[in-house]
């Protein structure tokens, strides 16, 4: 089955406490993405990666990292959570980097930063 | 900087009335627009894109809408609501150039019976 997968689906941490949120896809898309999603300011890109080794910061990049080491993953990385990052965040990718194709999205992961 | 803006975060109406959701976007580009569907707990799903050629553009469960460049918008209809309709709908900007995705704040459809 086509899907992306991120882990884990809910987490509740500590300010400071380094956390890293994995999002796979078996699409074999080229370009993948992070969003958060907040009442009332819909999804605003954080990551977005056009392919292996190549990544690009979105509208709120500040205070998270990627990587895309492989073409299936594209890990997000809080190296130090403060609670204004306690959000819902979804990963997602397409297989054309020209935009042609819509975005498959994962099933979200809830943070809370306490 | 491309934009995309929903006009009203909630829409309610009675079902087997039309639906219309509003987009209206801003792109230094000509953008390709997409609206995608989020019901509880779960990620987005598209409903329908926006490339290049026709200008009406059909989705799922019989939603469509249509690109009109002169007035920079992209709004959403389904000429009778059903129930399972009731979600949040988002309407989406990519930027070929840059590989970035806007996406507007949402508009929650509620359906009444």
């Amino acid at each position: 089955e086509a899907q992306v997968t991120q882990n884990p689906r809910y987490l509740i941490t500590v300010t400071g406490k380094k956390l890293t949120v994995t999002c796979s896809q078996n699409m074999n898309h080229e370009y993948m993405s992070w969003y958060r999603q907040d009442p009332g300011l819909g999804l605003r890109q954080i990551y977005y990666s056009m392919n292996v080794e190549v990544t690009d910061k979105g509208d709120v990049p500040e205070g998270y990292k990627v990587s895309r080491k492989e073409k299936r993953n594209f890990p997000l990385i809080l190296e130090s959570p403060s609670p204004n990052q306690t959000s819902l965040y979804f990963c997602a990718s397409s297989f054309s980097q020209g935009g042609h194709q819509p975005q498959h999205f994962g099933d979200g992961t809830r943070l809370s930063i306490l | 900087a491309q934009s995309v803006t929903q006009l009203g975060s909630h829409v309610s109406v009675s079902e087997g009335a039309l639906v219309l959701l509003r987009c209206n976007y801003s792109s230094s580009v000509p953008p390709y627009l997409f609206w995608y569907v989020q019901y509880p707990n779960q990620g987005l799903q598209l409903l329908l894109k926006y490339t290049t050629g026709a200008t009406l553009v059909k989705g799922i469960n019989g939603f469509e809408a249509e690109f009109k460049k002169s007035e920079t918008s992209f709004h959403l209809t389904k000429p009778s609501a059903h129930m399972s309709d009731a979600a949040e709908y988002f309407c989406a900007l990519y930027n070929t150039n840059a590989g970035k995705s806007t996406f507007g704040d949402g508009t929650t459809l509620t359906v009444k019976p």
